[in-house]
């Protein structure tokens, strides 16, 4: 089983300043099937980001996602106050399918 | 606009079977991957499966012995059941649409709490 460990799990920032949080693979995935997801509380998660760095359909440019083999990247330029929520990265591999980071929550400092 | 809506009991006992059906609206069902998920208050999220509109499956190994999933294309529905359940599936259950080869959920329903209790 692949795990994904994000870092750091809260990172507290302002309105206006850039948030780089970081996805770990414990064994190199293709690029191709790694996913960013936002959750705000009480909402379902939405796509961001596919493909490492394809953004998903009306998701802003602040939004960016890179990396490769084992380490990936989402970074937002420049934070919004709607931007706050906790995100996941998600893999598709081989048994089980799909795994899921633990999250990282990205709070208002 | 894909959209997607859970629907089922949100207070299940235990050793009891789970029952969820999620419907599809603004597109057809036919030809695309449906899954199921999980996330447990306050915890992180959990793929408990899919199924291809034909009705081909597959499950999360950790599940495997306790879920089955279906297809209703008439309804444009698919269902989830999961049997023997137990405090531990206590969770917010989300039904998604797979875009398959590449591995993501680009659309999600809007999550139901099932809350397994005596």
């Amino acid at each position: 089983e692949i795990v994904l460990t994000q870092s750091p799990g809260t990172l507290s920032l302002s309105p206006g300043e850039r948030a780089t949080l970081s996805c770990r693979a414990s064994q190199s995935i293709s690029s191709s099937y790694l996913a960013w997801y936002q959750q705000k509380r009480g909402q379902a998660p939405r796509l961001l980001i596919y493909g490492a760095s394809s953004r998903a359909t009306g998701i802003p440019d602040r939004f960016s996602g890179s990396g490769s083999g084992t380490d990936f990247t989402l970074t937002i330029s420049r934070l919004e106050p709607e931007d706050f929520a906790v995100y996941y990265c998600q893999q598709y591999g081989s048994s089980p399918k799909y795994t899921f980071g633990q999250g990282t929550k990205l709070e208002i400092k | 606009q894909v959209q997607l809506q859970e629907s089922g009991p949100g207070l299940v006992k235990p050793s009891e079977t789970l029952s969820l059906t999620c419907t599809v609206s603004g597109d057809s069902i036919n030809n695309y991957y449906w899954s199921w998920l999980r996330q447990p208050p306050g915890k992180g999220l959990e793929w408990i499966g899919y199924i291809y509109y034909s009705g081909t499956t597959n499950y999360n190994p950790s599940l495997k012995s306790r879920v089955t999933i279906s297809v209703d294309t008439s309804k444009n529905q698919f269902s989830l059941k999961l049997s023997s359940v137990t405090a531990a599936d206590t969770a917010v259950y989300y039904c998604a649409r797979l875009v398959s080869g590449v591995g993501y959920f680009d659309y999600w329903g809007q999550g139901t709490l099932v809350t397994v209790s005596s």
